[in-house]
């Protein structure tokens, strides 16, 4: 069935690093990606989102890119802070899907000071 | 208030009870969503709420499992006769339409032990 997955369950960086996140997809026909920051004990919190029309968006030092052609999505985050710190999920939607989102199952970054 | 207000924001029950689940949307979000979080995993999505729509049930794992939404505001989420594996963090989200997820917002959760 549908699913979005990440490779890797844990990430510890070095602060002042980049860290990479990554997410594979399997619905060809998902046409929206989002990734969500969690702190523990908190609700998912929105970073960044990306249309399958693109392969790359940046923001305030995190940047999305996309390859729809090996369904793999990753989030680059910038000179790595311990604020960064959280767990992570990418997850997908589909057209005319609303808020209906298949999340992945996270991975827990952890920056080293 | 100015975020999703959920309560309780802890809850144990014993097996077989039935559990209320509260949910105060974003004022004036017409959207609202219920995801259910089990340790370590991500959101699994559960009921879709769109202004007068009916709502979306397909993610009800069962029939024990329910929600509503009066006057378009706040929404409820029911589980009768708790199973362990109820256990989870539930979490409600709103947003202005139903729009893409980027303008979801998603409260603290409530979390469910079930004993």
């Amino acid at each position: 069935g549908e699913s979005v997955g990440l490779h890797l369950p844990t990430l510890s960086v070095q602060e002042g690093d980049n860290s990479i996140i990554n997410c594979a997809y399997s619905n060809s026909a998902s046409d929206y990606f989002i990734w969500y920051k969690q702190e523990s004990g908190k609700g998912p919190q929105f970073i960044i989102d990306i249309r399958s029309n693109m392969d790359k968006r940046q923001g305030q030092r995190v940047t999305v890119l996309l390859n729809k052609t090996v369904k793999h999505l990753s989030l680059q985050i910038a000179a790595t802070q311990p604020g960064d710190s959280a767990v992570y999920f990418c997850a997908e939607n589909g057209y005319n899907q609303g808020g209906k989102l298949i999340f992945g199952q996270g991975t827990e970054l952890s920056v080293k000071p | 208030g100015a975020g999703v207000s959920q309560s309780p924001s802890n809850k144990v029950t014993e097996k077989g009870k039935d559990v209320e689940l509260r949910c105060d949307p974003i004022s004036g979000h017409t959207a609202l969503y219920w995801y259910r979080q089990s340790l370590g995993q991500g959101l699994e999505f559960l009921i879709y709420f769109q202004g007068n729509s009916a709502p979306d049930k397909s993610g009800l794992p069962s029939d024990r499992f329910s929600a509503e939404r009066t006057g378009g505001s706040v929404s409820t989420l029911t589980i009768q006769r708790t199973q362990q594996e109820d256990s989870a963090v539930y979490l409600c989200a709103s947003s202005l339409d139903r729009g893409r997820p980027n303008t979801i917002y998603f409260g603290e959760g409530s979390w469910l032990t079930v004993v």
